[in-house]
């Protein structure tokens, strides 16, 4: 299958400062890119769709200006998450989608903690 | 009419045992339903995924199941290892939208 990388894997920051985290499709070009947040022992929660060039949508409930997502390029995507805060804290997934199959391809998730 | 509902919530079974899990839509334009595996501390894997124009899918020890008049797609995991342990995630989608994920089932198999 295809494969999407995340980086960075796991990132400790203090309370008010900004993280960024990026995604990679490594072996396909992705229009396409979402963004997840993911809790404890829950589901994914789709935070935003990522087109290529275009402005993200986001969720309802989602802050737009907190969670900053920008799709250069057809294999990155990246979220930043500015002026953090511990409630941010959270395993944030990225995936691709290709274009031809409709199949969503999932990166490894990257843990952040607030402090 | 977005939702996709999974049961069980949980699920024990014994090494060798069959695994079923359930999930059920509203949306009939849906045309796409994977399912995913979750290890703990890392994101999902797909593992198999069905289109509504067949009723089974099978791969190795998993097959999907369909059912497109009751809305309803089951996975059976055939021959369950201790290294199937994990969580699965239920999705569906129409083509050029976001996936809608179903709550997840942990699955645990005792050797």
């Amino acid at each position: 299958g295809a494969v999407v990388s995340q980086h960075p894997s796991r990132v400790i920051c203090k309370s008010g400062t900004s993280v960024k985290i990026e995604c990679r499709s490594l072996d396909f070009q992705a229009t396409t890119m979402f963004w997840y947040r993911q809790f404890p022992k829950k589901s994914l929660m789709l935070m935003a769709t990522s087109n290529e060039g275009s402005k993200a949508t986001y969720e309802q409930g989602v802050e737009k200006d907190k969670f900053l997502i920008n799709h250069a390029s057809l294999t990155l995507s990246t979220l930043t998450v500015t002026s953090a805060h511990p409630e941010d804290s959270s395993f944030y997934i990225c995936s691709a989608r290709t274009d031809r199959a409709n199949e969503q391809f999932f990166g490894p998730g990257t843990r952040l903690t607030v402090l | 009419q977005q939702q996709v509902k999974q049961s069980p919530q949980s699920l024990i079974v014994q090494k060798g045992g069959i695994s079923i899990i359930n999930c059920a839509y509203e949306n009939t334009a849906f045309d796409y339903f994977p399912w995913y595996q979750q290890f703990p501390g890392k994101g999902p894997a797909l593992l198999i995924a069905i289109r509504p124009d067949v009723s089974e899918k099978k791969e190795g020890r998993f097959t999907i199941s369909f059912n497109k008049s009751a809305k309803q797609f089951s996975l059976h995991i055939m021959d369950s290892q201790p290294g199937d342990s994990a969580t699965y995630f239920c999705a569906a989608n129409q083509a050029g939208t976001a996936l809608i994920f179903g709550k997840g089932t942990t699955l645990s198999v005792s050797s």
